[in-house]
This record gives C-alpha cells, sequence and structure tokens, in this order.
C-alpha cells in the first residue's frame, strides 16, 4: 500500500490531453514539494517535473504539473504514442521522515 | 556525461547477503546526497535508503532498518548498499540515484532524482 495514492491506469487519444492524480496527506504533498516522474517500458525511471511544476532541461512542455493542498496532478497535453509508460508521483514525508511514492499509473494511447 | 552504473545484484537465497555497488562519473560525486530506490516486479518504485554528500547522515526505510546499510567512498566515487538477511520481498530492481539540491534563499530542497542509474535486479529466493 503506498502512501501517496494514484490512478493505476489512464488513457488518452493522440492529441488529447490526460490528467494524473496523486493524492497525500499534509505531512507529504501538503508541506513538500511533489516530483513526477515517467518511466518508459522496460527502462529506468527519468525526472520529469521537479517541486511541484519545474521542467528539467529536454522536458517538452507538454508536460506540467500542478499542486494544491494535498494533492498533485501531473497534465499532458496532446497526448503522443511515446508517452506511453508508467508515471510515478514522489514527495518527503514530513512525519515518517522519508521519502515516499504513488504506485504509478500506466498511461495508454488509445 | 553524468552517469551511474549499479552492479552486484543476483540470485541469493533468504538469509543470505549481497551488497550492491554504483559507479558515479561525469559530475562529483562528493558534492550530492545519494538514494537507493527500489522496484519489485510489476510493482512500483519505493525509496529505500539515503546518505549525505560526506557519508555522515544516513536514513533508511522501515522495511529494510536493520537489515540494510548505505555507504559510501567519495574516493572512489563510489555508493554502496550492503544488503543482510535478505527476504522474499527484497526481490526487486534496485536503482542508484543522485539527489541534486535547489537551494534558494538561504534553503535547499531536493530538485528531484536525477540521473537514476540502468538498475541492478536482486533475486531472492529458495
Amino acid at each position: 500500500q503506498s502512501v501517496l495514492t494514484q490512478p493505476p491506469s489512464a488513457s488518452g487519444t493522440p492529441g488529447q490531453r490526460v490528467t494524473i492524480s496523486c493524492s497525500g496527506s499534509s505531512s507529504n504533498i501538503g508541506s513538500n514539494y511533489v516530483y513526477w516522474y515517467q518511466q518508459l517500458p522496460g527502462t529506468a525511471p527519468k525526472l520529469l517535473i521537479s517541486r511541484n511544476n519545474q521542467r528539467p532541461s529536454g522536458v517538452p512542455d507538454r508536460f506540467s504539473g500542478s499542486k494544491s493542498g494535498t494533492s498533485a496532478s501531473l497534465a499532458i497535453s496532446g497526448l503522443r504514442s511515446e508517452d506511453e509508460a508508467d508515471y510515478h508521483c514522489a514527495a518527503w514525508d514530513d512525519s515518517l521522515s522519508v521519502w515516499v511514492f504513488g504506485g504509478g499509473t500506466k498511461l495508454t494511447a488509445l | 556525461e553524468v552517469q551511474l552504473v549499479e552492479s552486484g545484484g543476483g540470485f541469493v537465497q533468504p538469509g543470505g547477503s549481497l551488497r550492491l555497488s554504483c559507479a558515479a562519473s561525469g559530475f562529483t560525486f562528493s558534492d550530492y546526497w545519494m538514494h537507493w530506490v527500489r522496484q519489485a516486479p510489476g510493482k512500483g518504485l519505493a525509496w529505500v535508503s539515503l546518505i549525505n554528500n560526506d557519508g555522515s547522515h544516513t536514513r533508511h526505510a522501515d522495511s529494510v532498518k536493520g537489515r540494510f546499510t548505505i555507504s559510501r567512498d567519495n574516493a572512489k566515487n563510489t555508493l554502496y548498499l550492503q544488503m543482510n538477511s535478505l527476504r522474499a520481498e527484497d526481490t526487486a530492481v534496485y536503482y542508484c540515484v543522485r539527489d541534486p539540491p535547489h537551494c534558494s534563499g538561504g534553503s535547499c530542497h531536493s530538485n528531484g532524482f536525477d540521473p537514476w542509474g540502468q538498475g541492478t535486479l536482486v533475486t531472492v529466493s529458495s
């Protein structure tokens, strides 16, 4: 059971806008930054969004992150087939004093 | 090019031990906090351990506390994870990750785990 809650799957058609949610609590998302990682099939994860909404160099601006209260969201606009991947959210938890992850969301481009 | 290369994974019986290594290159290793993150087959990511840049501060997930020890050798640009008393539930791909800081206004926060190594598979089974 993951501390952060994500839907196990999400889907959209090419060109569509898709959002993935990540729900936590006051001790993690509510008081700390949220990070998003993209894991393409058979590969290691890659940092996609840093500190709630910052895109590292090289990440397309189709990807955006937001946070409100104890929840965060990753939005992908203009969905492409190459966006099919697992997406993981993460945050530091002040109560547990550990990094916590969501269970991951598998995104499918229909 | 910034690179992290893990090694040391393999097949081990329950109760056994393994030591994972992560060779870092392309950056000043001693400037960064480092972590181990694992992923069980078909499951999500799970944070395992962290170590600060000079090795004086470490932290482990409750699931591995007392069994796993993270360490580093800055002279060799290498991160380690000593895993003892291994259990079937420790079966996973183990990733070494760098934790660059973002500092502003006198305080620093993680800028996200970047990059990740390719991972090394640990299988615990009888």
